[in-house]
């Protein structure tokens, strides 16, 4: 079983749609996640940090069910702009100057 | 500010040459990775230092690749002999070991092809 599983997609949505991506994680002992994001043919960046207790940042909101081990995003009212790949990530040691593990991610299309 | 500095971003070699990638971190980050991306298989870790000093290499595939870190503005990873299979962006990235636990700052990577 890979540390971190995706659903790879692509989901191909319109303007205006909600839509949600799911991860799952390995290791039980995990204790920080993100959201990364991808453009194509560019570099990783952070997009944001998930809680525990849920978080959101403008259409953004983030989701962590330890029990489950289970991440999840949920972008509403998509933008063309929010065209990418989301990349799931676990440190599994909640230090920094530790490697991040990386799902494989998923592709999102929104078109107009 | 500068990024973190990669080089070259584009090389096409022939099977059995010496690649070698380069990589400069963010002035002040204390920490440095090496990560590969594939199609198949995604973002994964090859090794990362800490303070110039090697903490983690499980991830490097095999004797071919090597990674050093002389101080802390400068890494190269090399592969030698490099093979078809070895096709793929190698991304650098750095951190501040005191900083935030999720944010790497990447490079904007080194798409490699062996032919």
């Amino acid at each position: 079983r890979k540390e971190v599983e995706q659903d790879p997609g692509p989901f191909n949505v319109p303007e205006g749609a909600t839509v949600a991506f799911n991860c799952t994680y390995s290791n039980s002992a995990s204790q920080s996640f993100f959201w990364y994001r991808q453009d194509c043919r560019k570099e990783p960046k952070l997009l944001m940090s998930v809680y525990s207790s849920g978080n959101e940042d403008g259409r953004f909101t983030a989701q962590l069910n330890r029990a489950s081990q289970y991440i999840s995003l949920l972008i509403r009212d998509s933008k063309l702009s929010d065209s990418a790949t989301y990349l799931c990530v676990v440190n599994p040691f909640n230090q920094a100057g530790t490697a991040l593990i990386f799902g494989k991610g998923t592709t999102l299309s929104v078109s107009s | 500010d500068a990024g973190v500095i990669q080089s070259p971003r584009h090389e096409v070699t022939e099977m059995g040459q010496e690649v070698t990638l380069r990589c400069k971190p963010i002035s002040g980050h204390n920490s440095l990775f090496w990560y590969r991306q594939t199609m198949m298989r995604g973002l994964e870790l090859l090794i990362y230092f800490n303070n110039n000093v090697p903490i983690d290499d499980s991830g490097m595939p095999e004797d071919r690749f090597s990674a050093k870190m002389p101080n802390a503005s400068f890494s190269t990873l090399k592969i030698q002999p490099s093979e078809p299979r070895d096709s793929a962006v190698y991304f650098c990235a750095s951190s501040q070991v005191t900083g935030n636990t999720g944010e790497l700052f990447f490079g904007e990577g080194s798409r490699l092809t062996v032919l």
